[in-house]
């Protein structure tokens, strides 16, 4: 059966960066976009940004160019965002969610939350 | 790129059917079958109970449909249940520089 599963709860301070990692199973990694979406408290799903595991190739949300980065290691089957020059409203859940198609996040991990504070 | 637009809220009796907007433009929502709608319980994930405006994934139950006008896709729940009581965004595929774009989100309540 897919799965998805991400990282351990994060707390950084203020101009630190982290990186969350989403381990697929199941499926063919390298055959279906990973997209990465968070979730502040209270607060609605944004789309940050998606990557291609089989090029490597990486579309990011305008709001967070020069900030965010995505990677895959094949290898392991796991795809990372890392998100640098944090700030408190960077506090969130972070997802992985894996397209089928244009914008069907058919699988998602179970959400990483990364606190930001001083 | 701005969110879609869904309302805040929207409410119903068990049995009922109810409707849920997603407001886009002719730039997301309007100009492409790509949109889908997802349901997000309190502390959980949220699932696909939507996809290409009106597709339902294998698992998800026919009380739940898409549909698309113009600008404005929309989610109808019919036969409420207390189970349906969540969290529910729409999201479409943009021609913008940011690709993909969620709703603002809409909770349900079942009175």
């Amino acid at each position: 059966q897919v799965q998805l599963v991400q990282s351990g709860a994060e707390v950084k301070k203020p101009g630190a960066s982290v990186k969350v990692s989403c381990k697929a199973s199941g499926y063919t990694f390298t055959g279906y976009y990973m997209h990465w979406v968070r979730q502040a408290p209270g607060q609605g799903l944004e789309w940050m940004g998606r990557i291609n595991p089989n090029s490597g190739g990486t579309n990011y949300a305008q709001k967070f160019q020069g900030r965010v980065t995505m990677t895959r290691d094949t290898s392991i089957s796991t795809a990372y965002m890392e998100l640098s020059r944090l700030r408190s409203d960077d506090t969130a859940v972070y997802y992985c969610a894996r397209d089928l198609n244009t914008v069907t996040y058919d699988y998602w991990g179970q959400g990483t939350l990364v606190t930001v504070s001083s | 790129q701005s969110a879609l637009t869904q309302p805040a809220s929207v409410s119903g009796s068990p049995g009922q059917s109810i409707t849920i907007s997603c407001t886009g433009t002719s730039s997301d929502v309007g100009g492409y079958n790509y949109v889908s709608w997802y349901q997000q319980h309190p502390g959980k994930a949220p699932k696909l109970m939507i996809y290409d405006v009106s597709n339902r994934p294998s698992g998800v139950s026919n009380r739940f449909s898409g549909s698309k006008s113009g600008n404005t896709a929309s989610l109808t729940i019919s036969g409420l249940q207390a189970e349906d009581e969540a969290d529910y965004y729409c999201s479409s595929y943009t021609s913008s520089s940011t690709p993909y774009v969620f709703g603002t989100g809409t909770k349900v309540t079942v009175l």
